[in-house]
């Protein structure tokens, strides 16, 4: 098993370029995630699923648009990038329920110049 | 507000020490804990976790312990060995709906940069 897959582990963008993130699991998680990480900072939740079709808000969404039309994968689209989107970002996936962890990703770093 | 933080950015321990990395976190309904470890360039990787109805849970070298009563949580790891080092995150559950699927309520704290000096 892959586990969670993220592509690609490093971008850079120029203010207003739009780009997608991917993300991939093969382990038949309902629940998939992305988080930004930022210096000083913990992680901050962009966007969720709680399966297929379904998606909701997290903590910091305005700049990012999800999908989510199949189980294994939940791209995240920056439709105009700016300077404060530059941070590393991490997709996220667990079975639904209290029990669990995340399984995290390796993470993309984007740049935005 | 809701908060989940660290007492100390930096810990640097002896190989062989024990070491302990605290957490305060300020929602009385969080019902969900866990740790995680984060390596340079690598994404964040579960470690153990604690239910709220739980003050103490060990795993292989591990034990977290969650006081209730003063909103803390800490992670102790036994015989800290040089490939401990990392950053280490606390994480908050913030109460119902994860078990339904409502959503995800997991707010992290800011980390705690463990060293293991030689």
């Amino acid at each position: 098993n892959a586990g969670v897959t993220q592509t690609p582990k490093f971008q850079v963008l120029k203010t207003g370029q739009s780009m997608t993130l991917q993300c991939a699991q093969d382990m038949n998680h309902e629940y998939m995630s992305w988080y930004r990480q930022d210096p000083g900072m913990g992680l901050r939740l962009i966007h969720y699923s709680v399966g297929a079709g379904i998606t909701d808000q997290g903590e910091v969404p305005n700049g990012y648009n999800v999908s989510r039309s199949t189980t294994e994968d939940f791209p995240l689209r920056l439709l105009s990038a700016a300077p404060s989107q530059t941070s590393v970002y991490f997709c996220a996936s667990s079975y639904r329920g209290v029990h669990y962890g995340y399984t995290f990703g390796s993470g993309t770093r984007l740049t935005v110049v | 507000g809701e908060s989940v933080g660290l007492h100390l950015p930096t810990l640097s321990v002896q190989e062989g020490d024990n070491s302990i990395i605290n957490c305060a976190y300020s929602n009385s309904a969080s019902d969900y804990f866990i740790w995680y470890k984060q390596e340079s360039g690598k994404g964040p990787q579960f470690i153990i976790d604690i239910r709220s109805n739980m003050d103490k849970r060990q795993g292989q070298r591990v034990t977290v312990l969650l006081n209730k009563t003063v909103k803390h949580l800490s992670l102790q790891i036994a015989a800290t060995q040089p490939g401990d080092s990392a950053v280490y995150f606390c994480a908050e559950n913030k109460g119902p709906g994860w078990v339904t699927g409502g959503g995800n309520k997991l707010t992290f704290g800011t980390g705690t940069q463990l060293k293991v000096e030689l």
